[in-house]
C-alpha cells in the first residue's frame, strides 16, 4: 500500500526557513520514472503545484516560487524535504506531497503551515 | 504567466449529466497537455479521477469520463449523485516537469 505523510512545524513565523517532510512508504524513491510533487493549498483556494524531484534526482520548481524552493530526497530514509525561505503570510496554506509524474495517483493527508507573528 | 482556467462553480440535478471544462488562458489543451481531474472535499486531500485525457484511475465509476471538448479537456459526469458534490481540479503538464492546476469548479448537486 502507497502512503505518502507530511510533516512539519504548523506555526513559522515570517522570514523564517519552512521546512516540510514527506516520508512515503510502500514504493521507493529511487524507482525509476518516479517521482514527487509538493502542492499547496491556501485556505479555500486552489491547488498550487510547487516543486518535483524525480527518482535521477532531476529537479523542477514553479517558477514563480524557484528563489525560495529547494526540494531534496533521501531515497535511504524514503523521504523527500521541501525548504521554503522567508515565509510570508500569504504562504499560509496546506501542504501536500503527491506522487507521480503524468498523474497523481497518491497524495498524502496534508499539513497546514501557519504563518504569523 | 500561464493561467489554467475552470468554471467557478457548476449545478447539476440528481441523475443529470454535467460537463466541467479545462481551458488555456492562451492556446488550446490538447492530449500532449495530459490532463488530469481530481475531486475534493472540504478537509480531504484530492483524489485521482482521470488522468491522460481519459484514463480512470483505479475504483472510479465509469461515469465519470474525461475527453477533449474543441479547444478544453473536459469532465463529464454521468448520472450525478449527492456525493459528488465536491470541488474539481484540473492540471496540465505544461513541458519541462512542470504543472499547472485551475482554480477548480464547485460542483453543487440539487
Amino acid at each position: 500500500q502507497v502512503t505518502l505523510k507530511e510533516s512539519g512545524p504548523v506555526l513559522v513565523k515570517p522570514t523564517e526557513t519552512l521546512t516540510l517532510t514527506c516520508t512515503v512508504s510502500g514504493f521507493s524513491l529511487s524507482k525509476p520514472r518516479m517521482g514527487v510533487s509538493w502542492i499547496r493549498q491556501p485556505p479555500g483556494k486552489a491547488l498550487e503545484w510547487l516543486a518535483h524531484i524525480f527518482s535521477n534526482d532531476e529537479k523542477s520548481y514553479n517558477t514563480s516560487l524557484k528563489s525560495r524552493l529547494t526540494i531534496s530526497k533521501d531515497a535511504s530514509k524514503s523521504q523527500v524535504v521541501l525548504t521554503m525561505t522567508n515565509v510570508d503570510p500569504v504562504d499560509t496554506a496546506t501542504y501536500y506531497c503527491a506522487r507521480g509524474w503524468l498523474v497523481y495517483d497518491s497524495w498524502g493527508q496534508g499539513i497546514l503551515v501557519t504563518v504569523s507573528s | 504567466q500561464t493561467v489554467v482556467t475552470q468554471e467557478p462553480s457548476f449545478s447539476v440535478s440528481p441523475g443529470g449529466t454535467v460537463t466541467l471544462t479545462c481551458g488555456l488562458s492562451s492556446g488550446s489543451v490538447s492530449t500532449s497537455y495530459y490532463p488530469s481531474w481530481y475531486q475534493q472535499t472540504p478537509g480531504q486531500a484530492p483524489r485521482t479521477l482521470i488522468y491522460s485525457t481519459n484514463t480512470r484511475s483505479s475504483g472510479v465509476p465509469d461515469r465519470f469520463s474525461g475527453s477533449i471538448l474543441g479547444n478544453k479537456a473536459a469532465l463529464t459526469i454521468t448520472g450525478a449523485q449527492a456525493d459528488d458534490e465536491s470541488t474539481y481540479f484540473c492540471v496540465l503538464y505544461m513541458g519541462s516537469a512542470s504543472w499547472v492546476f485551475g482554480g477548480g469548479t464547485k460542483l453543487t448537486v440539487l
